[in-house]
């Protein structure tokens, strides 16, 4: 199976909500990146952790990183219709010079 | 910046056609990916460059793809003969030199292809 599966596979929500969408992997890896895909355009890169963190935060968005668990989650928080759009991690393995991409969650944040 | 540009953004080609797909990276980066995405497979890793050499092509799926990069500055993905098979949305994507860990890669637009 893939590196980097994420679940739930559709969450939807109410705006003003909190989203919260996890991440599983299965080698070790020198970070794990968030990206986000609205429909019909190329993926964003959201966020980066780095394989000796925990935890980051960037705006509305936070990221933990469990490494014994190889997995990951991402929160946004109070979220908006802006945030509709699939997410995607992404992680890099040792060599560090290719992702591997999981199949995504799709979130809808309803107004 | 401009970003990383593709073109086309649309290609409607019949089954059994050449279809030629470009990219232009971001000025500065050093490596450039080529991706496939379905709703079935999900987004692959077709094949990448560091420095205008290709690293990993291992996800090139047939001898019908190839592609090539002549210069920093472009890149092509090239199907011949195409088959239905071959519809998708194809990305390419650029970063810089592997600096303090730092990875991340920015994505074109990309080119929905159908193949008919």
């Amino acid at each position: 199976s893939q590196q980097g599966e994420e679940d739930p596979q559709a969450l939807s929500i109410q705006e003003g909500e909190n989203a919260t969408m996890n991440c599983s992997y299965k080698t070790s890896i020198n970070n794990l990146q968030w990206y986000r895909q609205n429909s019909g355009r190329g993926l964003v890169h959201l966020i980066l952790i780095r394989s000796n963190e925990r935890e980051k935060h960037s705006g509305r968005l936070r990221v933990t990183l469990d490494t014994s668990k190889k997995s990951s989650s991402l929160l946004i928080t109070a979220s908006r219709a802006a945030d509709t759009a699939s997410y995607f991690c992404a992680t890099d393995g040792t060599s560090g010079s290719r992702l591997t991409f999981g199949e995504g969650t799709q979130l809808t944040v309803n107004p | 910046d401009a970003g990383v540009i593709q073109s086309p953004r649309h290609e409607v080609t019949e089954m059994g056609q050449e279809v030629t797909l470009r990219c232009k990276p971001i000025s500065g980066h050093d490596y450039l990916f080529w991706y496939r995405q379905t709703m079935m497979r999900g987004l692959e890793l077709l094949i990448y460059f560091n420095n205008n050499v290709p690293i990993d092509d291992s996800g090139m799926p047939e001898d019908r793809f190839s592609a090539k990069m002549p210069n920093a500055s472009f890149s092509t993905l090239k199907i011949q003969p195409s088959e239905p098979r071959d519809s998708a949305v194809y990305f390419c994507a650029s970063r810089g030199a592997w600096t303090s860990g730092d990875n991340e890669q920015f994505f074109g637009p990309g080119t929905r292809l159908t193949v008919l």
